[in-house]
């Protein structure tokens, strides 16, 4: 069984940056992925990137780079609970939207930045 | 970077026909690790279909998932109602991984 929770609904100034969380509990261990991705109003999916916590490089899209950071906290991570962040900063009007986290089954390269399981979505508003 | 192209955009069809939905890639997915997800209004996307013809844990066998290389195919036959949604086709075999842009499959 595998639950994600993510933190609570953030509003934020155009400029300033947004740290959302990502607690992950599973019942066993695997060596999963952990990705975020995010959907503006109205509109689809959209892959912002993803970390492979045994490894812990995060992979970027393009699109992102330089602005996000993906990270897991290794520190208080157990055999079955992982927490996840995803940072963006510089926020701009058109960031508003949701940002789910996401992650594997755990099957290894075969299943990496597929996403079996969501978090709830976090509700992450820019206005000035 | 991989684009995925969906189409058709918008599919309107009755209970109990037959779904066909595409998802067209601009080269070719690593391993064929092609995924489908379905989303309902106010809820996340559900996996239903990975290694463009696995189902997932769950999902009824009306839905079937084809294809290989650059197409890619979400076969529902016998729609039910409650599989009117927006279904989206990604691909995590290459970074960037990236999502096709949707399609809407409303009631006719």
């Amino acid at each position: 069984q595998v639950q994600l929770v993510q933190s609570g609904t953030e509003v934020k100034k155009p400029g300033s940056s947004v740290k959302v969380s990502c607690t992950i509990s599973r019942d066993n261990f695997r060596a999963y992925s952990v990705s975020w991705v995010r959907q503006a109003p109205g509109q689809g999916l959209e892959w912002m990137g993803g970390i492979i916590p045994i490894f812990g490089s995060p992979d970027y899209a393009p699109k992102f780079q330089g602005r996000v950071t993906i990270t897991v906290d290794t520190a208080t991570t157990t055999a079955t609970t992982t927490t996840g962040y995803m940072e963006l900063s510089s926020l701009r009007l058109e960031d508003t939207a949701l940002y789910y986290c996401a992650v594997d089954r755990g099957d290894g390269y075969s299943s990496w930045f597929r996403f079996d399981f969501w978090g709830q979505g976090t509700l992450v508003s820019v206005s000035s | 970077e991989i684009v995925l192209t969906q189409s058709p955009g918008t599919l309107s069809l009755s209970p109990g026909e037959r779904a066909t939905l595409s998802c067209r890639a601009s080269q070719s997915v690593s391993n064929n690790h092609l995924a489908w997800y379905q989303q309902k209004p106010g809820q996340a996307p559900s996996l239903l279909v990975y290694g463009a013809s696995s189902r997932a844990t769950g999902v009824p066998n009306r839905f079937s998932g084809s294809g290989s290389g650059t197409d890619f195919t979400l076969t529902i036959t016998r729609l039910e109602p409650e599989d009117f949604a927006v279904y989206y086709c990604q691909q995590y075999g290459s970074s960037p991984r990236s999502f096709g842009q949707g399609t809407k499959l409303d009631i006719k």
